[in-house]
């Protein structure tokens, strides 16, 4: 089955710029979609179709993918930004959602 | 105001049987493909199944494949999910999701409900 493979964390510093990676066999070939959790909340889509910001997402959010790699980039991070990220993609009818990210704005 | 409110959680016996629903509103239901994604607690996201806007076309997660089945009704702006042959590790949160685009089956997640919890537990 396919798999989807984030790095379990990432610290920044606010202002600074956060990268969460998100590793698929020939992911660029698919489109990625990025989501924001909160604690005790429901998931937010803040990417979608690699690079497509839904309407309300701050621009300081943004994706790319390409190869085996898509990427979600948050620059100038805030201390609101602090949250669980979780990649998506779609493969054979089956939706395939990455392992997380928690990322922490020291 | 676009909104998901679903219901019917609790809690079942192994082995047991549970309907979920979610009710739909502020936008025209029968335009757009439908999901339910699920959250065990402390774990990541998992995607459970899809139903196109007709209803005619479904999938499902290998996981749930045989057990669960996905419906809808949309004279009553309305999603189902039967799960049956429940196990302890359907224990989640069940959320009722709206995809982007009108039509699209394999699309980003919009919209999502606050979900409802399912505890699979003797």
């Amino acid at each position: 089955s396919y798999e989807l493979t984030q790095p379990p964390s990432v610290s920044v510093s606010p202002g600074q710029t956060a990268s969460i990676t998100c590793s698929g066999d020939k992911l660029g070939d698919k489109y990625a979609c990025w989501y924001q959790q909160k604690p005790g909340q429901s998931p937010v889509l803040v990417i979608h179709q690699d690079s497509k910001r839904p309407s309300g997402i701050p621009e300081r959010f943004s994706g790319s993918n390409s190869g085996n790699t898509a990427t979600l980039t948050i620059s100038g991070t805030q201390a609101m930004d602090e949250a669980d990220y979780y990649c998506q993609a779609w493969d054979s009818s089956t939706g395939v959602f990455g392992t997380g990210t928690k990322v922490t704005v020291l | 105001e676009v909104q998901l409110v679903e219901s019917g959680g609790g809690v079942v016996q192994p082995g047991g049987s549970l309907r979920l629903s979610c009710a739909a509103s502020g936008f025209t239901f029968d335009d757009y493909a439908m999901h339910w994604v699920r959250q065990a607690p402390g774990k990541g996201l998992e995607w459970v199944s899809l139903i196109s806007a007709d209803g005619g076309s479904t999938y499902y997660a290998d996981s749930v494949k045989g057990r669960f089945t996905i419906s809808r009704d949309n004279s009553k702006n309305s999603l189902y999910l039967k799960m049956n042959s429940l196990r302890n590790d359907d224990t989640a949160l069940y959320n009722c999701v709206k995809v982007t685009r009108i039509a699209a089956l394999y699309d980003a997640f919009h919209i999502w409900g606050q979900g409802t919890m399912v505890t699979v537990s003797s």
